[in-house]
């Protein structure tokens, strides 16, 4: 299955852009890239996903490396409210059934200081 | 407002007995997953259901169980409980059937004690 690597932690002025980095090596050729964030204990929001491209939404930019080994999440101007795990997640089909899920890391706990 | 409703916010209760959690996935939405967090743990996959039928499932319990209705909505039976078992469990819902973006309910926070 392929796996999301994140750092644990970052840090962030206010203000200043996030750019939040997931290395998935063994992703496979039709697998696409999500992101999504959880503020403490609410249900898991949405960001942004791509497939090869970059994608960019109202609420951030996703950058895939050539080799699509990694991404990273940019949060142009980072704000207190944006202040959140970070998951990225790889979606995994198997062609075996359809035993598909998708598999969650830890994240990366952001903090964006004042 | 992702739209998408998970009662009870939360539920105490003891071991050994069982309970049921509800969902209500967004208007449209035919698929429903359920997900378990345990404190300070990621988000563990448990099972996903499409339009009445099991589409998916993670690494849920024997003790678990899960079905959705014709009118879409869900519940996730959890029996037997354990002191483990304690976690906020989440209900969320997209439109199609294969995992794309994922709206996700405020959870319930089940405490077993």
């Amino acid at each position: 299955d392929a796996k999301t690597t994140q750092p644990p932690s970052m840090d962030c002025a206010e203000g200043r852009a996030a750019n939040l980095p997931c290395n998935h090596s063994t992703i496979s050729g039709n697998e696409y890239v999500y992101w999504y964030r959880q503020i403490h204990s609410q249900g898991p929001q949405y960001i942004i996903h791509g497939l090869k491209n970059n994608e960019t939404n109202e609420m951030a930019s996703l950058i895939i490396t050539e080799d699509r080994k990694s991404s990273t999440l940019i949060l142009p101007h980072a704000t207190l409210r944006d202040t959140a795990v970070y998951y990225c997640i790889v979606r995994v089909d198997r062609r075996a059934g359809n035993n598909r899920k998708l598999i969650w890391g830890l994240g990366t706990s952001l903090a964006v200081n004042p | 407002d992702s739209g998408v409703t998970q009662t009870p916010k939360h539920l105490i209760t003891a071991t050994g007995q069982r309970v049921t959690l509800r969902c209500s996935p967004r208007s449209g939405d035919l698929s429903v997953y359920w997900y378990q967090q345990s404190l300070d743990q990621g988000l563990q996959f448990l099972i996903q259901y499409y339009n009445g039928e099991e589409r998916a499932k993670g690494n849920i319990l024997e003790r678990f169980s899960a079905q959705q209705f014709p009118d879409l909505h869900s519940e996730l039976n959890l029996s037997s409980l354990e002191l483990g078992d304690s976690a906020l469990y989440f209900c969320a819902s997209s439109s199609t059937g294969s995992q794309d973006e994922q709206y996700f309910g405020p959870g319930t926070r089940l405490t077993v004690t």
